[in-house]
């Protein structure tokens, strides 16, 4: 797998945008970026993913540079139950998936 | 469709003891695989299926064992308990077709 690299912590406001960079600057053109999330302690969460255009669906929204170096997950309005670790994954085909530390996002009311 | 399903929730062993954390999945995916999560950590991947009959190793396999006799089942056995295997257990299975992975709840392990 591809490295990524995210802040470790980040605080939003609710009800404002989140927005969780991550770099991967050594991605290859097969491989996908997924986002994942984890709260509390239950199982991660699959968000979204997208692999150069960007993508958008009903929990989020996946901003992919266009030379797929990085990218941004967006929560636009962020809630209390948002609060959690959130993963990106690089991946491509039948690679195995490993998990990095992610980004602790706190809501802040 | 129940999605991923783990058992048992809570589990605590003695030294030395060895027992099979159960995962199953409704969902026909060919890939599942396992992880572990120590407090304050991210997930470390102990063993993964590209299909029944076919195991392989991830980055923590060692006090572990696999199997994958049907496309449903992926049991995790630990063979001789340690403390250092305190941990959450989650197991995963993932779509082929888009590669998104769905978890179970995990199962929580403590070693004395």
């Amino acid at each position: 797998d591809a490295k990524t690299t995210q802040p470790p912590s980040m605080d939003c406001a609710e009800g404002r945008a989140a927005n969780l960079p991550c770099n991967h600057s050594t991605i290859s053109g097969n491989e996908y970026v997924y986002w994942y999330r984890q709260i509390h302690s239950q199982g991660p969460q699959y968000i979204i993913h997208g692999l150069k255009n960007n993508e958008t669906n009903e929990m989020a929204s996946l901003i992919i540079t266009e030379d797929r170096k990085s990218s941004t997950l967006i929560l636009p309005h962020a809630t209390l139950r948002d609060t959690a670790v959130y993963y990106c994954i690089v991946k491509g085909g039948y690679q195995k998936v490993t998990f990095g530390i992610g980004t602790k996002l706190q809501v802040i009311p | 469709n129940a999605g991923v399903t783990q058992t048992p929730k809570f589990q605590v062993l003695k030294t030395g003891q060895s027992m099979t954390l159960q995962c199953a999945q409704d969902m026909n995916h060919e890939y599942m695989s396992w992880y572990r999560q120590d407090p304050g950590m991210g997930l470390r991947l102990i063993h993964y299926s590209v299909g029944a009959g076919i195991t392989d190793q991830g980055e923590v396999p060692n006090g572990y064992n696999v199997s994958r006799s049907t496309t449903e089942d992926f049991p995790l056995r630990l063979l001789s308990a340690a403390p250092s295997q305190t941990s959450v257990y989650f197991c995963a299975s993932r779509r082929t077709e888009t590669g998104e992975q769905y978890f179970g709840p995990g199962t929580r392990l403590t070693v004395t």
